[in-house]
C-alpha cells in the first residue's frame, strides 16, 4: 500500500531533550516536507526537500533540523525542544519535484507535547 | 508573495443543504490550487486540485470548485451536505515550485 508513515504518533517529552520524528514514504517521491498544525493557524511549512541531500527552509524553521540521506526518509530533529514546539506535525511527499500540479500525500501526524 | 485566505473559520449547514467554503488567493501568475479535507484525528486527504485545464474542477465525494481569475477565488461547493462531510477544510496554493501555503482552515459543521 502506498503510504507515508510517521513515528512516533504520540510523544510527550521535556524541555531540552533531543528527539527525532521519523518519516518514510514508499512511493519513490522526490519531494518531502514537514508541517506543523496549530489551532487557528492552519498548517505551516517547517522544511522541505526537493531530493536527496537537497533541503530548504519553509516558513517556520527555527528550532528544527532535517536531513535527507535517502529518498524514502526525511526525519525531523528537535535538538532542544521547547514548550512552544508543542504541536501536531505532518510529513508529506509528492512526485515529482517541479510539477506544479502534483498534490502532496500526508502521513497520519505526530502529536508532540513538550513540558 | 503568494497567499491564501479562507474567509470563514466556521460554517454550519443543515444536512441536505448546499455547502459553500470560500477561498481567495493572491498570486502574481497562474497559481496551482488545492482543497484538502481533514476529518477529526485524521491526516489530510486531497479533495481536488486546479491544474489550469478547466476552471470548474470536480473532486471526490461530490465536491467541486470553480477557479475565477477575475475574483482571485477558488470556492469549494457541494450541492447537498452529508453528516460525513463534517471536517476541517484547507485551501492551499503552491508558491513557486516547492512551497505550499495553507489557509487557516474552515471547520464545517453539519446539523441533522
Amino acid at each position: 500500500e502506498a503510504q507515508v508513515t510517521q513515528n512516533p504518533r504520540y510523544l510527550i517529552t521535556v524541555t531540552g531533550k533531543k528527539l527525532t520524528v521519523t518519516c518514510s514514504q514508499n512511493m519513490n517521491h522526490e519531494y518531502m516536507s514537514w508541517y506543523r498544525q496549530d489551532p487557528g493557524l492552519g498548517l505551516r511549512q517547517i522544511y522541505y526537500s526537493m531530493n536527496v541531500e537537497v533541503t530548504d527552509k519553509g516558513d517556520v524553521p527555527e528550532g528544527y533540523k532535517v536531513s535527507r540521506k535517502e529518498k524514502r526518509n526525511f526525519p525531523l530533529i528537535l535538538e532542544s525542544p521547547s514548550p512552544n514546539q508543542t504541536s501536531l506535525y505532518f510529513c508529506a511527499s509528492s512526485f515529482p519535484s517541479g510539477a506544479s500540479y502534483n498534490e502532496q500525500f500526508f502521513g497520519p501526524g505526530t502529536r508532540l507535547t513538550v513540558l | 508573495a503568494q497567499s491564501v485566505t479562507q474567509l470563514d473559520s466556521h460554517v454550519s449547514v443543515s444536512e441536505g443543504t448546499p455547502v459553500l467554503l470560500r477561498c481567495n488567493y493572491s498570486s502574481s501568475y497562474s497559481p496551482s490550487l488545492f482543497w484538502y479535507v481533514q476529518h477529526p484525528n485524521k491526516g489530510l486527504q486531497l479533495l481536488l486540485k486546479y491544474t489550469s485545464a478547466a476552471t470548474l474542477v470536480k473532486g471526490i465525494n461530490g465536491f467541486e470548485a470553480e477557479f475565477k481569475k477575475s475574483e482571485t477565488s477558488f470556492h469549494l461547493t457541494k450541492p447537498s451536505a452529508h453528516m460525513s462531510d463534517a471536517a476541517e477544510y484547507f485551501c492551499v496554493v503552491l508558491s513557486g515550485t516547492y512551497k505550499y501555503i495553507f489557509g487557516t482552515g474552515t471547520r464545517l459543521k453539519v446539523l441533522a
